[in-house]
């Protein structure tokens, strides 16, 4: 079975763009979460949707979105750029959202640069 | 408050046992996990414990939880050069969903 795919792999961007990310989670799991890493320092948690619906967000800015859509892929939107937006965006999906079941599996990530 | 503490480096000579430890903060957290991830990729689930448990053994590597101290370990036997990576503890706090904090991560560094 693939695991969690993410698109693109690599991403340049400028200060005041916006960017979309992409996540398609393993079959069968209906969780997507995001975080974002910054380099030296250990991801930190920016959505979780299961079913459709936010059910967490991190302390992000509202320039960062997200939604899932029907298959249960999912975009992370990130609007008017900065220099701190720098990161390695990781997806992980699980099969719960809680309890036995919601081991979380990640994608290899987004390393968005931001000029 | 939710923080995980992790050293940042530890270095070991292939063929001896690696010993990594972790504190965190949240006595509510039911899920703790230990993740892999090497150079320029995304993050490998190792293991995880159950909070009601003290110890868990997959192969080479055994999860030690004392929900006392808030402290967990991961051991791994026989480190392998391959083994190098950094090392993640997180845990899963109360709270019906899947957000994980982490720890900023350990550096393994395996020499011959």
């Amino acid at each position: 079975d693939a695991g969690v795919t993410q698109s693109p792999t690599h991403l340049i961007k400028t200060r005041g763009q916006h960017v979309t990310l992409r996540c398609s989670p393993i079959s069968g799991h209906k969780s997507v979460s995001w975080y974002q890493q910054v380099l030296g320092q250990g991801p930190q948690f920016i959505f979780q949707y299961y079913e459709k619906e936010e059910r967490g967000r991190g302390n992000f800015p509202d320039r960062f979105s997200a939604r899932q859509f029907p298959n249960y892929s999912s975009e992370l939107n990130v609007n008017a750029l900065l220099l701190g937006d720098s990161a390695l965006y990781l997806c992980a999906s699980s099969h719960r959202t809680s309890g036995r079941g919601n081991e979380q599996f990640f994608g290899p990530g987004t390393r968005l640069t931001v000029l | 408050g939710e923080d995980v503490e992790q050293s940042l480096f530890l270095s070991v000579r292939e063929g001896d046992s690696s010993v990594i430890n972790c504190t965190y903060t949240d006595s509510s957290s039911t899920y703790l996990y230990w993740y892999k991830q090497e150079p320029g990729a995304g993050l490998q689930l190792l293991t995880y414990i159950f909070s009601n448990m003290d110890m868990k053994q997959d192969q080479r590597l055994t999860v030690l939880l004392n929900k006392k101290d808030k402290h967990l370990s991961l051991r791994i036997a026989d480190t392998q050069t391959g083994d190098s990576a950094i090392y993640f503890c997180a845990e899963t706090p109360k709270g019906g969903y899947n957000k994980l904090i982490f720890g900023a991560g350990t550096r393994l560094a395996v020499h011959p």
